[in-house]
Parts: structure tokens; C-alpha cells; sequence
């Protein structure tokens, strides 16, 4: 079992340009999360699923969407990048109600020139 | 002021020698949680703690939740246990949304 996979690892961009950040797992949970990490800062909630077909802002929405694909697959698209958007981005997941852990991907690092 | 706040930013150890990792809080919960992020950035989930005392393995976590503050304690340190180690709360008013609000995590370094 891969666990959480995040592709890409790693991206650069230029300011203005749009790009996906794709998530899947294969653990059959149910809800998904989208965190940035940022120097000198705690993880921050971005966006979080709590099924398939349902998304919710977290802490920090603003430039991102997300789309919940299926109930394996969370994405996080920036429309048009800035440089504030230059950070470490990890997708977790969570398995049915009951459980707390949080399962993490390896995450993205993005920078936004 | 942060509702989560972690202490110290930095620890350097010797090798075998006993740390103490402290996390403090400002808001009620329902969880705290304990997570180890390694030099190579992958994050992994160590304990979930709503009262009392767990141990795994050489990590002990402990909480007191009438004073908001739990301590995350390393046995006979080793410089393979050098990482980030982040405080998490799951906030009483968070629902069934199961969401965290994080600290911003210890840097641990045991030399050999």
C-alpha cells in the first residue's frame, strides 16, 4: 500500500501562473486535508473534506480551491500564484469517525517566483 | 498569542540522555496529539492523548488538562530520535470536523 502519495514533490512557478496539487490514498478514509508549512509557523488547515463530495475553508482558503474527485483522490489548485503561496504543502487523511490519527503525504514544495 | 505553544524551539541533546519536549495550550480540547516530522520532511502521527499517560516504546506522553499543558518525554535519546516534534489540539468547539490547530514544533538533535 502506497499510503498518501502527493505528486509533485516539487514545483516552481512564476507569478500569476495556475497549477493542481494532486492527493490520493488508498486507506479507504474517508476524510482529507490540505495543510501549509511555512518557516517559523505551525501547520496551517488550508482545506479539509470530511467525506467524498463534501469540502470546507479551513484556517487559511484564500487562492486555493480544492476539489474532492472520489473518495481517494483531494486536490488543491492555485488559480493564479503569488509569492505569499511559496511554501511546503502536505495532504493528510483521517479514517472513519472514531480515530483521530492523521495520515500524511510526503508533501510538495512549491516556490512562486 | 498562539493557542498552541511549544517549548523549547531548539533542544540539543547527548546522546542516552533524557528529553523533555512541553506543550502548552490556551483553549479547551477534546485531543492533543504528539507528531515526529524527520529531517526529510515526512510527518507521522506518535500518540493522541485526551487524559492521563502513554508510552511507546522510549517516548512517554503525559497531559494535564487542568492546566493545559502536556510534556513529551524521550528515553535514552538516540541521534536517530533528531526531528520535529509538534504539539496538535483538537479544539472542544471543533465539532465532528476533526480539526488541529498546531504548535510550532521543537527542533530535537541528539549528537552522538
Amino acid at each position: 500500500n502506497a499510503g498518501v502519495t502527493q505528486t509533485p514533490k516539487f514545483q516552481v512557478l512564476k507569478t500569476g501562473q495556475s497549477m493542481t496539487l494532486q492527493c490520493a490514498q488508498d486507506m479507504n478514509h474517508n476524510s482529507m486535508y490540505w495543510y501549509r508549512q511555512d518557516p517559523g509557523m505551525g501547520l496551517r488547515l488550508i482545506y479539509y473534506s470530511a467525506s467524498e463530495g463534501t469540502t470546507d475553508k479551513g484556517e487559511v482558503p484564500n487562492g486555493y480551491n480544492v476539489s474532492r474527485l472520489n473518495k481517494r483522490e483531494f486536490s488543491l489548485r492555485l488559480e493564479s500564484a503569488a509569492p505569499s503561496q511559496t511554501s511546503v504543502y502536505f495532504c493528510a487523511t483521517r479514517a472513519v469517525s472514531g480515530s483521530e490519527t492523521q495520515y500524511f503525504g510526503p508533501g510538495t514544495r512549491l516556490l512562486v517566483l | 498569542k498562539n493557542e498552541v505553544e511549544q517549548s523549547p524551539q531548539n533542544l540539543t541533546a547527548q546522546e542516552g540522555e533524557f528529553i523533555t519536549i512541553n506543550c502548552s495550550y490556551s483553549v479547551g480540547i477534546s485531543a492533543l496529539h504528539w507528531l515526529q516530522q524527520h529531517p526529510g520532511g515526512g510527518i507521522v502521527s506518535l500518540f493522541m492523548l485526551s487524559s492521563g499517560k502513554k508510552k511507546h516504546g522510549r517516548l512517554i506522553a503525559t497531559i494535564n488538562i487542568q492546566e493545559k499543558h502536556s510534556s513529551l518525554h524521550i528515553t535514552a535519546s538516540h541521534p536517530r530520535d533528531s526531528a520535529v516534534y509538534i504539539c496538535a489540539v483538537r479544539q472542544n468547539s471543533g465539532g465532528s470536523n476533526y480539526k488541529l490547530t498546531f504548535g510550532k514544533g521543537t527542533l530535537l538533535t541528539v549528537n552522538p
